[in-house]
């Protein structure tokens, strides 16, 4: 177990929905990740929070977007879902930011089915 | 473009064998690289973490090695198991950017 807690573990919704996805980081840790991992695709990586401020955006769509909590805890929120969006959300922590030996643990990831 | 590139895509190894494969990545403004094992059904775990050039890491049957003039990585199994397969990602930081830019990974299927 990493200590990320990631809910729901899965999401089934229909094409033009908004769904939400939740992370909550190891303890201390102030640093969360999100990733997507698309079939047969690698990890690729969508935002970076560290302690409540947006610190790196990768190939994140403008029809997401993400916030961290005064609680550390994370959301990322998924609009307009179409079908390509179906995928392996992975949600990441670490300790902090700008670390080079910043290990991220991973929780066991949302996978969202849109139909 | 910063791209971190990982070889062999897959590799089919015999159980007791030892195995080897590469990970490349810019080598300039480089901070960190990163490996990390991803078995089916389950998240990513670390493994190493390396900065300096020259570094070697062990962790039981798996070593890693790193050269960052050249900008490459080697990871290393010996006496390959079961428990071994997996996905093997590596990953790098390059730059003043706080992300991680990761490989597509190594699919290592141990055949007994």
């Amino acid at each position: 177990d990493s200590g990320v807690t990631q809910t729901p573990k899965h999401l089934i919704t229909a094409t033009g929905q908004r769904v939400t996805l939740r992370c909550s980081p190891r303890s201390g840790d102030l640093s969360v990740y999100w990733y997507q991992q698309s079939l047969d695709q690698g990890l690729q990586f969508l935002i970076q929070y560290y302690n409540g401020e947006e610190r790196a955006k990768g190939n994140i769509l403008e029809r997401f977007s993400a916030q961290q909590f005064p609680d550390l805890h994370s959301e990322l929120n998924l609009s307009s879902l179409e079908l390509g969006d179906s995928a392996l959300y992975f949600c990441a922590s670490s300790v902090g930011s700008g670390i080079a030996k910043n290990i991220q643990y991973f929780g066991a990831g949302t996978r969202l089915s849109v139909l | 473009i910063l791209n971190v590139e990982q070889s062999p895509q897959s590799l089919h190894v015999q159980e007791g064998d030892s195995t080897n494969f590469t990970c490349s990545f810019p080598s300039s403004n480089f901070y960190a690289l990163h490996w990390y094992r991803w078995e089916t059904a389950k998240s990513p775990e670390a493994l190493f973490v390396m900065t300096l050039n020259g570094d070697e890491k062990k962790k039981g049957r798996i070593s890693a090695t790193l050269n960052t003039k050249e900008g490459y990585s080697y990871l290393y199994i010996k006496g390959s198991q079961p428990e071994d397969s997996a996905t093997y990602l590596c990953a790098s930081r390059v730059d003043s950017n706080y992300q991680l830019i990761w490989g597509a990974g190594t699919k290592l299927i141990i055949k007994p």
